[in-house]
């Protein structure tokens, strides 16, 4: 079993639409939670933090369920610009150690 | 501020080959990662050092790779020979480190194709 999980999609999705991005993770001892984005041929870049209590960003709302392992991201009102390979990303142990990455779900918001 | 810089930013190697790609971290980051993303998988964690000390080189996949980070600035990772399977795109990330949770940044990535 894959440490992330992520439905690598792609979500082609009209401009304006809200959509939903899932994750599950299978270390139960994984501390901190991110959504990365990544553009073409590009470096990952982080895109927020995800909180037990949820948190939002703007267009972006990001969930932690710790009991079902599983994030969440949210995007409302899609931009072109939100075209992007987004990867839900989680820190097993302290905030030194490394990063542990899905696969990434692939976004294309369409005019 | 200059982020993380990678070079070179594509290499194009034969089987048998040596490379050695170089990351530069950001100024003060005593914390630098090496990863890599082969098609069709996730980025995955190669290794961690500290300054210059390796702290974890649990993901290095075998003997042909060899990480150094003199003087704990910059860190070259050098493959030899190189194989097929080693194609990829290798990222290099810093972070500060401290207490709790350090953004880790990412450099631009070294595409390498072993032909």
């Amino acid at each position: 079993r894959k440490e992330v999980e992520q439905d690598p999609g792609p979500f082609n999705v009209p401009e304006g639409a809200t959509v939903a991005f899932n994750c599950t993770y299978s270390n139960s001892a994984s501390q901190s939670f991110f959504w990365y984005r990544q553009d073409c041929r590009k470096e990952p870049k982080l895109l927020m933090s995800v909180y037990s209590s949820g948190n939002e960003d703007g267009r972006f709302t990001a969930q932690l369920n710790r009991a079902s392992q599983y994030i969440s991201l949210l995007i409302r009102d899609s931009k072109l610009s939100d075209s992007a390979t987004y990867l839900c990303v989680v820190n097993a142990y302290s905030g030194n150690t490394p990063l542990v990455f899905g696969k990434g779900t692939r976004l294309s918001v369409i005019a | 501020e200059a982020g993380v810089t990678q070079f070179p930013s594509h290499s194009v190697i034969e089987k048998g080959q040596t490379v050695t790609l170089r990351c530069d971290p950001i100024s003060g980051h005593d914390n630098l990662y090496w990863y890599r993303r082969v098609m069709g998988k996730e980025i995955k964690f190669l290794l961690h050092f500290v300054k210059e000390s390796k702290q974890d080189e649990s993901g290095m996949p075998n003997n042909r790779f060899l990480a150094e980070r003199t003087g704990g600035t910059y860190s070259t990772l050098k493959v030899q020979p190189a194989e097929l399977e080693d194609s990829g795109v290798y990222f290099c990330a810093s972070s500060q480190f401290r207490e709790g949770y350090n953004e880790q940044f990412f450099g631009p990535g070294t595409r390498l194709t072993v032909l």
